[in-house]
């Protein structure tokens, strides 16, 4: 069965921390991964997206890694801010126009 | 960027009734769109795959005739949640994708009293 596991559940740092946030995927033969931020109430903000054949990308102060072989991913949050206080989502796709395959999050709070 | 738009945002209404929302991609063409369920504190649960011109693809477990869905243009897909009761509260978030993304809506919070 194809499942997607994040660690941990939630997350409390002091505003300024560097953090890191762990996805695990049950199948390696991934298409790609994807991680997503959610605000209280709101919809899915894409963050991150890692190709299959990428190890890495980057945007601003977030970088997220992907090791195929190992079925991890991490997100890399950097200088942490009270405004980065959220639930940060990560999502895989097996095949070209495949349906996302979802972790249950991980509640992050970032403490001024 | 690509843009995904819900209506309504929020709807309260009574048990029995049917409530329907609407996903538009507002700035792309989908020939895919996908309905999620998500309870507090949960991840999204997907419901059905909705392909333009086409019948809605359920998960299993999901009443198709409980969650009506159909995607009448390229980009517009309606889910009804018909005769609804309390146990249908929920927030319901649509997703369009694009060849290479998909891009989310803002959500829907049914409350059904």
């Amino acid at each position: 069965k194809q499942e997607v596991t994040q660690i941990p559940a939630a997350l409390s740092v002091p505003e300024g921390e560097n953090l890191v946030l762990n996805c695990s995927f049950t199948d390696s033969a991934i298409y790609n991964l994807q991680w997503f931020r959610q605000d209280p109430g709101k919809g899915l903000t894409s963050l991150l997206l890692i190709q299959s054949s990428q190890r890495e990308q980057t945007s601003g102060r977030l970088n997220a890694s992907l090791d195929k072989s190992s079925g991890r991913s991490t997100l890399y949050i950097a200088a942490s801010q009270p405004g980065d206080s959220a639930t940060y989502l990560c999502a895989v796709v097996y095949n070209q126009g495949g349906k996302l395959i979802f972790g249950q999050g991980t509640e992050l709070s970032v403490k001024p | 960027g690509a843009v995904v738009s819900q209506h309504p945002s929020r709807v309260i209404c009574k048990s029995g009734t049917s409530v329907k929302i609407e996903c538009r991609s507002l700035d792309f063409q989908a020939t895919t769109m996908f309905w999620y369920r998500q309870f507090p504190k949960k991840s999204l649960m997907l419901m059905a795959t909705s392909n333009e011109g086409s019948k809605a693809t359920y998960e299993q477990g999901v009443e198709k005739d409980k969650f009506l869905i159909n995607h009448a243009s390229l980009t517009l897909s309606t889910l009804t949640v018909t005769s609804a009761h309390p146990e249908d509260s929920s927030f319901y978030i649509c997703s369009a994708r694009t060849s290479y993304e998909q891009y989310f809506g803002p959500g829907t919070r049914l409350t059904v009293t």
